[in-house]
């Protein structure tokens, strides 16, 4: 069981947006930064978003990230059937350990 | 540009020991910090520690005490983990991942290609 909780799975449509949830605690998300990570099958992750809401260069415009309280949030916009993948987030707690979420699979139908 | 190259897959016998290293280019490599990440068949991201490439000093997360040992060679800019009393649950697949500081972060711009070790009798 994950200190950093998401959704074990998401679905959308090409064009769609669709948003990955990232819940946890005061003292991981609620006073460090958030990161994702996108995995895709077979292959190592790779870091969508960091400090919250940054993109590193050459990863699309169409993801986002944002980070409320304890809570984080991805979001796809304009999805694309190569989205399809694991996605991960990430983030320091206070007792001196990195953690990972549990990991959401997306499917694009 | 950065590369983070581990060695090849390995298959082992539970009580064996297994080390797997982790060569990097590309950057200057006692400038950051690196980490490792397990992932056992069809599961998630575990953070498993780091270890600080300007000092040598690892750091272990709960459940990779004892057994797990983070180590260094700056003269081939390589990073090794060495996993000794092998258990069938430490079948996975194990990530290097590079830090951009020289102290830990979960962020992990350059990630190894993964190591399988898979621990059968």
């Amino acid at each position: 069981q994950s200190v950093l909780t998401q959704p074990p799975s998401a679905s959308g449509t090409p064009g769609q947006r669709v948003t990955i949830s990232c819940s946890g605690s005061s003292s991981n998300i609620g006073s460090n930064y958030v990161y994702w990570y996108q995995q895709l099958p077979g292959t190592a992750p790779k870091l969508l978003i960091y400090r919250n809401n940054q993109r590193p260069s050459g990863v699309p415009d169409r993801f986002s990230g944002s980070k409320s309280g304890t809570s984080a949030s991805l979001a796809i916009s304009g999805l694309r059937s190569e989205d399809e993948a694991d996605y991960y987030c990430a983030a320091w707690d206070d007792s001196l350990s990195g953690l990972f979420g549990g990991g959401t699979k997306l499917t694009v139908l | 540009q950065v590369q983070l190259v581990q060695s090849g897959s390995e298959l082992k016998k539970p009580g064996a020991s297994v080390k797997v290293s982790c060569k990097a280019s590309g950057y200057t490599f006692t400038s950051y910090a690196m980490n490792w990440v397990r992932q056992a068949p069809g599961q998630g991201l575990e953070w498993m520690g780091w270890i600080n490439t300007n000092t040598g000093n690892p750091t272990y997360a709960q459940g990779f005490t004892g057994r797990f040992v983070f180590s260094l060679d700056t003269s081939v800019s390589t990073a090794y983990l060495q996993i000794s009393s092998l258990k069938a649950e430490d079948t996975a697949v194990y990530y290097c991942a590079r830090a951009t500081t020289t102290v830990v972060t979960p962020e992990y711009p350059d990630w190894g290609q993964g190591t399988l070790v898979t621990v059968s009798s």
